[in-house]
């Protein structure tokens, strides 16, 4: 009974590398979304989608990309590192609608 | 915009005391609230979900009532146990969109 999965666990870059936060769901929920958590500040949302092709902004989306290519998958991607992206990811997914949100275990990012 | 405030930030009781969580929202437009539990470097873990035509659910000690139409919802946590010591965020989701606005989250620590 996996849930939603979080690869990798902890990841270090350097300022300007690229690099993919993979988010795996199996309960075929239609909803999808990322969200960066920082002290202070809450949790807050990156990106989100509804379903295979749709996907849509959130409140810091910002130096983030993201696709949707099946229902199970739901990939960040930073393209250019920044310090300031520091923080702890983590990928929620649920039905749309009325749906409960389920969370991943959380990914820690360091930008060096 | 859809504003989910928490109050207080910060609780510490002894073991026993029942107790109150609130959580405020500012648009009414909402499918459903969620309660979470945060562990200190963990995940999020859901304790309860309020559909918006419900005005309570309970699960073993804790107690989530929602008041849709002046925007407020509250966790009762019965009997505190030190174990109960977490950071407690609710969430709600948004009726034109799906995504999820989460508080800042209440920190509880009960004392033995």
């Amino acid at each position: 009974n996996a849930g939603v999965t979080q690869t990798p666990k902890f990841q270090v870059l350097k300022t300007g590398q690229s690099m993919t936060l993979l988010c795996a769901q199996d309960m075929n929920h239609e909803y999808m979304s990322w969200y960066r958590q920082d002290p202070g500040m809450g949790l807050r949302l990156i990106h989100y989608s509804v379903g295979a092709g749709i996907t849509d902004q959130g409140e810091v989306p910002n130096g983030y990309n993201v696709s949707r290519s099946t229902t199970e998958d739901f990939p960040l991607r930073l393209l250019s590192a920044a310090p300031s992206q520091t923080s702890v990811y983590f990928c929620a997914s649920s039905y749309v609608g009325p749906g409960e949100l389920f969370f991943g275990e959380g990914s820690r990012l360091t930008v060096l | 915009k859809q504003e989910v405030t928490q109050i207080p930030a910060a609780l510490s009781v002894p073991e026993g005391e029942n107790l109150v969580l609130n959580c405020s929202f500012t648009d009414s437009a909402i499918y459903n609230l969620q309660w979470f539990r945060q562990d200190p470097g963990k995940g999020l873990t859901s304790l309860l979900l309020i559909q918006s035509s419900q005005r309570e659910q309970t699960s073993g000690r804790l107690n989530a009532s929602l008041d849709k139409s002046s925007g407020r919802s509250t966790l009762y946590i019965a009997a505190s146990q030190p174990g109960d010591s977490a950071t407690y965020l609710c969430a709600v989701r948004l009726h034109n969109n799906n995504d999820m606005r989460f508080g800042a989250g209440t920190r509880l620590t009960v004392k033995p």
